[in-house]
């Protein structure tokens, strides 16, 4: 089945930008998708179609994509910002969708 | 008030059947899908499947399929996952989610999540 690959962990201090990853074989053709969930809530969609911002998404959080990985970027990091991130896009025959493993952001 | 609302935590034993419900409000319920994504307890998000309400048409991860029935009643606005026997591993929380054209299979719109335990 089709897999999507993040990194465990990734570790900013406050003020700086922290870079999680994202690859998977049919990024190149399928949108991707970010979400941040804190412990003991339900995730809330930061970027949609690779990189757009939904309302309310703070413009500190942006996407990019790049051959077989897209990237979400967080620029300024804040305190706030402390959270599990998780990638989404379909497999190649887009019948269905899958998040991958997910990413710690710790903010030092 | 745009929100999904789930219906309460549950606690049942291996072999027992489930059904547990997702109600949808403030916006035009047949006109998003809604998915359906386990969380195992300290584990991460896994995308289960989706379902068209207006016209019940279906989409299962392979992981998933034959393993839940994803369904859902447009009347009342509410989405359904089912199990017909549960097993221990099956012990996790289960969240709805609505996804749309606009932010193509994104989830915008999540439920707050049902706890389920299979436990003997």
């Amino acid at each position: 089945s089709y897999e999507l690959t993040q990194p465990p962990s990734v570790s900013v201090s406050p003020g700086q930008t922290a870079r999680i990853t994202c690859s998977g074989d049919a990024l190149p053709k399928q949108y991707a998708y970010w979400y941040q969930q804190k412990p003991g809530q339900a995730p809330v969609l930061v970027i949609y179609k690779d990189s757009e911002r939904p309302s309310g998404i703070p413009e500190r959080f942006s996407g990019s994509s790049s051959g077989t990985t897209v990237t979400l970027t967080i620029s300024g990091v804040q305190a706030e910002d402390e959270a599990d991130y998780y990638c989404q896009s379909a497999d190649s025959s887009v019948s269905y969708q899958v998040f991958g493993g997910g990413t710690k952001l710790t903010v030092l | 008030e745009v929100q999904l609302v789930q219906s309460g935590a549950e606690v049942k034993k291996p072999g027992e059947s489930l059904k547990i419900s997702c109600k949808g409000s403030g916006y035009s319920f047949t006109t998003y899908w809604i998915g359906w994504v386990r969380q195992m307890p300290g584990k991460g998000l896994q995308w289960m499947g989706i379902i068209y309400p207006s016209d019940s048409d279906t989409r299962y991860s392979p992981s998933f399929q034959g393993q839940v029935t994803i369904s859902a009643d447009k009347s009342i606005s509410t989405a359904y996952l089912q199990w017909s026997s549960l097993k221990a591993s099956d012990t996790a929380m289960y969240y709805c989610a609505r996804t749309d054209n606009l932010t193509g299979n994104a989830f915008d719109l999540w439920g707050q999540g049902t706890v389920v335990t299979v436990s003997s």
